[in-house]
């Protein structure tokens, strides 16, 4: 049971280069979401998508643009990468059960800027 | 904007030993999530609450909904050293699929 799934693991950038992290949930949620995690910190909302076709802005969205392709797959993509981006990413999806919700969360993308 | 706050920041215990940490909001929630994350992971989900003054357990957790809904607050009964980790809140922004993160209590086991 894959849950979800991001893509790529690691990744090292120049400052400057442009690259999109893919992430992809087998759990037919509704809902998806891209938060970063600095060293020592909890977790910052970047974007997240209610439901498929729309996509809404988090705590810190600047820098980065998101695609809701399908209702499993929610991709970040950062432009033009700066050292301010060096983070781990994760994504997560939700799902509405009669009790409420609950969100998963995969295994994050370990980004680093130089 | 909507914060969540937890305490305490982190803490450093006996092995055996019991441990309490909370998070406080400054609006109402109407769900409140309990997370662990260990290092290089994905944070877990340990407990959801749904309901004002709910308690659940999960094994040697126990997690709290706070009657005022502005609150919620999780302990770990016995800790052993796995329990380590951080552990974090998180609940919806009202009338939102919007998540936000307490920052988090580090535990730490001493064996």
């Amino acid at each position: 049971n894959a849950g979800v799934t991001q893509t790529p693991k690691f990744q090292v950038l120049k400052t400057g280069q442009s690259m999109t992290l893919q992430c992809a949930q087998d759990m037919n949620h509704n809902s998806m979401y891209w938060y970063r995690q600095d060293p020592g910190m909890g977790l910052r909302l970047i974007y997240y998508s209610a439901s498929e076709g729309t996509t809404d802005k988090g705590e810190v969205p600047n820098g980065y643009n998101v695609s809701r392709l399908n209702k499993r797959e929610f991709s970040l993509r950062l432009e033009s990468a700066a050292p301010s981006q060096t983070s781990v990413y994760f994504c997560a999806s939700s799902e509405r059960s009669l009790a409420g919700n609950t969100i998963y969360f995969g295994e994050g993308s370990w980004l680093t800027v130089v | 904007g909507q914060q969540l706050n937890q305490s305490p920041q982190s803490m450093f215990i006996q092995e055996g030993e019991d441990v309490s940490m909370n998070c406080t909001s400054s609006s109402i929630f109407n769900t409140w999530l309990w997370y662990k994350q260990e290092p290089g992971e994905g944070p877990v989900l340990l407990i959801a609450l749904y309901k004002a003054g709910e308690l659940t357990s999960n094994g040697r957790l126990t997690a709290q909904f706070g009657i005022t809904r502005k609150d919620s607050f999780l302990n770990i009964s016995a800790s052993i050293p796995s329990d380590v980790g951080i552990y974090f809140c998180a609940g919806p922004t009202s009338g939102t699929y919007k998540y936000i993160f307490g920052t988090g209590t580090r535990l730490k086991v001493l064996a």
